[in-house]
């Protein structure tokens, strides 16, 4: 298996909801990525989850939380949203974090298109 | 600190021929690594080809290999025999080594597109 798995694929909320993203990897990477992408531009990471802890937090606003339950799983939590948080977000794994290893190669599930009325 | 610059937004190309996409980067490492990754309509992310900086021989996969030009900090990736598979956002990004940042720095993505 090396499938990263995302869902919902898509998701629309209004700014007063809570919602999550969710993702999954069983190839046993214990590096977990959180990419956000507008169209047509470049992924721009926001969070990395190293053995379940998070090493790394791109000051991200608040209304996002990540949470890394175990080596397998990470998720996304919304709440409070704005418009412009719409966008495709892109979960990532590796078998370790590329601070460690910098050839490391990502494994990128298909995203959540997620929209914010 | 590194950037990178992809300085063809758009480019096209027939099935069959060949294509080089081109991609220079800054960086003050002196160990670091060269990814190309696409993105096809899938949305999903993957990797095509990757360089170490220290090797001097450049890397191939199959169709795609790149031009490895370290003293220029050039990184340009060329796809021959192009297929519509091909049709994609490729993205270029280096990598250092030796850091706890663990960042991947992509450039702003080349749109390829194959034509039957």
């Amino acid at each position: 298996d090396t499938e990263v798995t995302q869902t919902p694929k898509h998701l629309v909320m209004g700014m007063t909801n809570k919602k999550s993203l969710k993702c999954e990897q069983h190839m046993g990477h214990r590096a977990m990525y959180w990419y956000k992408q507008k169209a047509k531009k470049p992924p721009e990471l926001m969070f990395v989850y190293s053995y379940e802890k998070l090493s790394i937090n791109e000051s991200v606003p608040s209304r996002f939380s990540p949470e890394c339950p175990n080596s397998s799983l990470l998720n996304l939590h919304l709440h409070a949203l704005q418009p412009e948080d719409s966008a495709l977000y892109l979960c990532a794994s590796s078998q370790v974090n590329m601070g460690f290893r910098a050839n490391e190669k990502l494994f990128f599930g298909s995203g959540t298109q997620l929209s914010v009325l | 600190a590194q950037t990178v610059t992809q300085s063809q937004p758009e480019m096209s190309v027939q099935e069959a021929e060949t294509v080089t996409l081109s991609c220079t980067y800054d960086t003050s490492e002196n160990n670091y690594y060269l990814f190309w990754y696409k993105q096809p309509p899938s949305r999903q992310m993957i990797l095509v080809i990757r360089q170490e900086a220290y090797k001097q021989q450049n890397a191939t996969e199959n169709r795609f290999s790149v031009n490895f030009q370290k003293a220029a900090k050039s990184f340009s990736l060329k796809i021959s025999d192009s297929q519509l598979g091909d049709t994609a956002m490729y993205f270029c990004a280096p990598q250092a080594g030796g850091t706890s940042y663990g960042k991947l720095t992509f450039g702003q993505g080349t749109i390829l597109t194959v034509h039957p």
